[in-house]
């Protein structure tokens, strides 16, 4: 099983900031996904963190909105750029498998 | 496109049996997972079905059947701590490493 920690585990923001969260696996994966929980709802998944290539984003997210990086297989970054309240959510990372684990998660308030 | 559907809310009692249905319409499907989640806590794996009919793992069981787009889980002999969210989750085709679609969740308060 995989472990995977989140920097930070909240944060309180300011409208038209930015805050890059960090993710990081004790072991090496192929796959990072990044997720947003918004308050009482189900996970939607941002964008799929690629090692050596550009993040790949699902439909409603953009890269410069939520620009991702992936410097290696251990360890991947999510910036939530230009908040607003309604960025105000829960960001998870996880590993991708048949056996899927899912960091801590960033619980994210913007003012 | 994925459509998964879940119920919203159940409520149970204590050492009963709950059934929790899923039904999903994808354009693809390479399996699909059941996750646990606590309240402010992160999801949790419980079950992986990629071929049609039963998975049990101690008080957990997991059913699927492909053709029909459902999936249920069996959860046994409840314990208050099951009280929690259990996500249905489906895997779009692309390899075993693939993203997740997940289903809007249902809440299960188990009462003694």
């Amino acid at each position: 099983s995989a472990v995977i920690s989140q920097k930070p585990s909240r944060d309180i923001c300011q409208r038209g900031t930015s805050l890059t969260i960090q993710c990081q696996v004790d072991s090496q994966v192929t796959m990072m996904f990044w997720y947003r929980q918004q308050p009482g709802q189900s996970l939607t998944l941002i964008a799929t963190a690629n090692q050596g290539s550009e993040a790949t984003y699902e439909s409603g997210f953009v890269i410069d909105k939520f620009p991702i990086s992936r410097p290696n297989l251990t360890f991947s970054t999510l910036t939530v750029s230009n908040m607003s309240p309604e960025d105000s959510s829960i960001y998870l990372c996880s590993t991708g498998g048949h056996e899927q684990f899912f960091g801590p998660g960033t619980r994210l308030t913007v003012l | 496109g994925q459509n998964i559907d879940q119920p919203t809310e159940m409520t149970a009692t204590e050492g009963a049996i709950v059934q929790i249905n899923c039904t999903y319409q994808t354009s693809g499907f390479n399996g699909l997972f059941w996750y646990q989640q606590h309240a402010g806590e992160a999801p949790t794996f419980l079950s992986y079905n990629v071929l049609d009919g039963l998975e049990e793992k101690g008080r957990f069981s997991s059913f699927l059947s492909r053709s029909k787009g459902y999936s249920y889980l069996l959860l046994k002999e409840l314990q208050m701590k099951d009280s929690a969210s259990y996500l249905c989750a489906v895997s779009p085709p692309g390899g075993a490493t693939n993203k997740l679609i997940f289903g809007t969740g249902t809440l299960l308060a188990v009462q003694p």
